[in-house]
């Protein structure tokens, strides 16, 4: 089985600059998450996705960042304008679906990560 | 609100040897999951195990095992037989399953280096 895949893994770009950050998840993954982790800390989670649906984006800076996920598969995360702060590791994870309190229905599964850098 | 607790920011392990990874949570949901994950320098974030809150079996993948003590609210990490391949940060992770706990809130960390 295929694993989540996230393209471009490394992008390095000039503040005021836009970039844009690619997420196909595991086939058949309902629920689908991008995260923003900054070196030394755990992931903090932007948005969640449930099929093409935004179940939670309170953490979102949404005057700079967009993302969706329109036909309820791959998603798209989108910086503009980046500033020095956005430099991270972005990372998409995604899981079966909603319910399902045990094992692999609860658990996220991550991509390679994209690691961005603001100068 | 729910935390997560790692209060090893670095660990230094003999190859060949188990080591523990201390990791405690606050929650007042009845029912949740405990994970672990690892990430190497490379950055993917690796899932290693799963805990659920009522599963009365430690959970084991191959050479890790998780040591639920549910009482006191921990859910360490052992990891026999170290390798060098094992030297990356690890994070503890829980997710509650009821209202607003469903968000998956993680530790800060541990960095874990295996020595030859």
């Amino acid at each position: 089985e295929a694993g989540v895949a996230q393209s471009p893994r490394y992008k390095i770009i000039e503040k005021r600059q836009s970039v844009a950050f690619w997420c196909n998840p595991i086939s058949g993954h309902a629920t689908l998450y991008w995260y923003q982790q900054i070196l030394g800390q755990g992931p903090k989670l932007l948005i969640q996705f449930q099929n093409n649906g935004v179940v939670d984006d309170s953490q979102l800076p949404k005057d700079r960042f967009s993302a969706e996920r329109l036909k309820g598969v791959d998603s798209t995360l989108k910086i503009q304008p980046a500033k020095l702060e956005d430099s991270a590791v972005y990372l998409c994870a995604s899981r079966v679906g909603r319910g399902g309190r045990r094992g692999s229905t609860d658990t996220q599964y991550f991509g390679p990560g994209t690691r961005l850098t603001v100068l | 609100a729910q935390k997560i607790t790692q209060t090893q920011p670095g660990m230094f392990v003999q190859e060949k040897e188990a080591v523990t990874l201390d990791c405690t949570y606050d929650t007042s949901d009845q029912s949740y999951g405990l994970f672990w994950y690892k990430q190497p320098s490379s950055g993917e974030m690796i899932f290693l195990i799963y805990q659920g809150s009522y599963d009365e079996q430690n959970a084991t993948e191959g050479r890790y095992s998780l040591n639920f003590q549910k009482a006191r609210k921990s859910a360490n990490l052992v990891i026999s037989a170290s390798q060098l391949g094992d030297s990356a940060m690890y994070f503890c992770a829980m997710r509650g399953h009821a209202g607003n706990n469903r968000k998956l809130i993680w530790g800060l960390g541990t960095s874990l280096a295996v020595n030859p």
